[in-house]
């Protein structure tokens, strides 16, 4: 079955790095729209970024344009998402998901979700 | 484009019929899709298309609109349907989600 296992998380101070990493199985790794989505403690959810299913388009929230990068690597099966300048405001579980699809509107959906790895941003 | 969910909050009985509201700041024509997340865990998709049952989401389950108004109803609230729901439009980058709607046990 579809299985999404993301990890790399952890407290980082404010202005520094972290990579997070999505490993997935169970479909056809480059068939697949991939995505980040990440939830702050207690909030709803807010769509971060998203990568096309051959890795040339990527698209981003304004909140992290400029800081976030995604990723992906058809040989790894694992999908990325390299944080860097990290504020406060961007402690949050972070989910990687799958949309079933390569075009819209189907890979625009969130169909596959990992169990997501919180990231801390604090001094 | 914004998605405003109403009520943020509801308080319901096993039984009851529930329904949630997803207004979109512009037309998104069917767009939409509704997710169900427990505490703990990821969201799951329910509805997409705006009206499209996923495989395995009970039949009590249902969505409608199109346009800026859409609706997910539960026909009869079940002690595992107590969760939060948020909907989330696919028509444009940034794709975004409503707030969610906590439901509740009375």
């Amino acid at each position: 079955q579809v299985q999404l296992v993301e990890s790399g998380g952890g407290v980082v101070q404010p202005g520094t790095s972290l990579r997070l990493s999505c490993a997935a199985s169970g479909f056809t790794f480059s068939d697949y729209t991939l995505h980040w989505v990440r939830q702050a403690p207690g909030k709803g959810l807010d769509w971060v970024a998203t990568i096309s299913s051959d890795g040339i388009q990527k698209f981003y929230a304004d909140s992290v344009t400029g800081r976030f990068t995604i990723s992906k690597d058809n040989s790894k099966n694992t999908l990325y998402l390299q944080m860097n300048s990290q504020r406060a405001e961007d402690t949050a579980v972070f989910y990687c998901a799958a949309g079933r699809g390569r075009s819209f509107p189907q890979s625009r959906y969130f169909d596959y979700w990992g169990q997501g790895t919180l990231v801390t941003v604090s001094s | 484009i914004q998605l405003t969910q109403s009520p943020s909050f509801l308080s319901a009985s096993v039984g009851d019929r529930v329904t949630i509201t997803c207004r979109a700041s512009q037309g998104i024509s069917s767009y939409l899709a509704w997710y169900q997340q427990k505490p703990g865990k990821a969201p799951k998709l329910l509805i997409s298309a705006a009206s499209t049952l996923q495989s395995g989401v009970p039949s009590r389950f249902s969505g409608s609109g199109s346009g800026t108004e859409f609706t997910l109803t539960i026909s009869s609230l079940q002690p595992e349907d107590f969760a939060t729901y948020y909907c989330q439009q696919l028509n444009s980058y940034p794709l975004t989600f409503g707030g969610g709607t906590k439901v509740e046990i009375k």
